[in-house]
């Protein structure tokens, strides 16, 4: 357990559907991040919030819309997706932004992922 | 080419090994992680290093910067310690930073 929970664990939508992960983080972190892993691919940096700003934006479509209400939480709204959007979608928090200058208070730690399924 | 090189892809060794993962980088960092991935997905994240050498347990993670190189040791290798090894580093490029993956190493401890 890292203290990072994720739901749901699995997820198979149309391409028509909305729906929304969801990330909470029991650390009192002030960082939170979302990755996407698709198949034999590296690990891609989708978002990055710090204290429930939107720090870091890599040039994901709008059919991904993140919202950090609050510093333990973190979603991300899905909707008309494409079947290449299938992936492990990763979510993690640190304690300051990873870029931040203070080095050992940005270890990430990882939550378990969604395992996303666009038919 | 990827910014970010692991060798070997794929390593399968006996228990008991030490095993060295190697990560090679082509342009100027910040930092460096190691992170393990276990089947199923979930990542954890093993070292974060500027310089020089870390050790947690059984891992160990080296980084020569002027080589542009790092590279995780495992030492009394278990079946436990099967997962995925990724690396990734920190570039900062006029002021932005980016965080590029490599594309993992696959390592099997056979009993």
């Amino acid at each position: 357990e890292t203290g990072v929970t994720q739901t749901p664990r699995h997820l198979v939508m149309g391409m028509t559907n909305k729906k929304s992960l969801k990330c909470e983080q029991h650390l009192g972190h002030n960082a939170m991040y979302w990755y996407k892993q698709s198949a034999k691919k590296p690990l891609e940096l989708m978002f990055v919030y710090s204290l429930e700003e939107r720090v870091e934006n890599n040039s994901v479509p709008s059919r991904f819309s993140p919202e950090c209400p609050n510093s333990s939480h973190l979603f991300l709204h899905l909707h008309t997706l494409q079947p290449e959007d299938s992936a492990l979608y990763l979510c993690a928090s640190s304690q300051d932004s990873w870029t931040s200058a203070q080095s050992s208070y940005n270890e990430q730690f990882f939550g378990p992922g969604t395992r996303l399924t666009v038919l | 080419k990827n910014e970010v090189e692991q060798s070997p892809q794929n390593l399968t060794a006996q228990e008991g090994e030490f095993i060295t993962i190697n990560c090679s980088y082509s342009v100027g960092i910040s930092a460096l992680h190691w992170l393990q991935q276990h089947p199923g997905g979930g990542i954890v994240s093993l070292f974060m290093l500027s310089s020089g050498k870390k050790k947690h347990g059984r891992l160990i993670a080296t980084i020569n910067i002027q080589e542009k190189h790092s590279s995780l040791h495992i030492t009394a290798s278990h079946p436990r310690d099967s997962a995925v090894y990724i690396c990734a580093v920190r570039i900062s490029n006029f002021g932005n930073e980016k965080l590029t993956f490599g594309t993992g190493t696959r390592l099997t401890i056979i009993p």
